[in-house]
């Protein structure tokens, strides 16, 4: 079993709809989740941060955490084209503090 | 305040070259993680450095070794190349006090694409 799993996509959404990408993690303990987009050719950039159970909003982006069911995800609003890229979900284990990717979400935002 | 810097940017080697690739952390970060990643196996752990001391290590042989100076810097070295070796090798710093919140957020360096021949 991965212990970070995503669907790899490509999720596809018309400019302006709500863009929905999910995540999955194994390790019960893990208290600090991220999301991080990266664009072809570079490197991840950390687009949110959520350690408590609910949901933390910062613009456009909304993350949601769901310790119990091991779930966490990233809502996108008004998606823009600039917004196509893959999304990785990270976890920072319990006990040995390693940090583990998914393998990524590609999003295309259609214009 | 600078970013993650990463030297060199480009790479590229022979089977059986040694190399090594160099990560400046964010100014206060004293925490360096290095990852592989590769189209097929997505970001993969290599180590990571905490003041100077390999805190954790990956699933990784043992021609990867890497370093940090007291300066937080760090330094990681992949020898006897093989052609698998070839992606792109990401650094990430952070705080580093794991278990606190808001102290552990990675931020990534732009990264050295290795080419091995």
């Amino acid at each position: 079993q991965k212990e970070v799993e995503q669907n790899s996509g490509p999720l596809s959404v018309p400019e302006g709809a709500i863009a929905s990408l999910n995540c999955t993690y194994s390790d019960r303990g893990s208290q600090s989740f991220f999301w991080y987009r990266q664009y072809s050719g570079k490197s991840p950039e950390l687009i949110m941060s959520i350690y408590s159970n609910g949901d933390k909003e910062d613009g456009r982006f909304t993350a949601q955490l769901n310790k119990a069911s091991q779930y966490v995800s990233l809502l996108i609003r008004d998606s823009q084209p600039s917004d196509s890229a893959t999304y990785l979900c990270a976890v920072l284990t319990s006990g040995t503090y390693k940090y583990i990717f998914g393998t990524g979400t590609r999003l295309k935002v259609l214009a | 305040k600078a970013g993650v810097t990463q030297t060199p940017r480009y790479l590229i080697k022979t089977r059986g070259q040694q190399v090594t690739l160099s990560c400046s952390p964010i100014s206060g970060h004293r925490s360096v993680s290095w990852y592989q990643q590769t189209p097929g196996q997505g970001l993969q752990f290599l180590f990571e450095y905490f003041s100077e001391t390999q805190r954790n290590k990956g699933n990784f042989p043992g021609r990867f070794s890497g370093r940090q100076f007291s300066n937080s810097r760090s330094e990681m070295n992949v020898s006897t190349l093989e052609l698998g070796d070839s992606a792109l090798y990401l650094c990430a710093s952070s705080l580093g006090y794991p278990g606190t919140s808001g102290y552990n957020e990675q931020f990534f360096g732009p990264g050295t694409r290795l080419t091995v021949l």
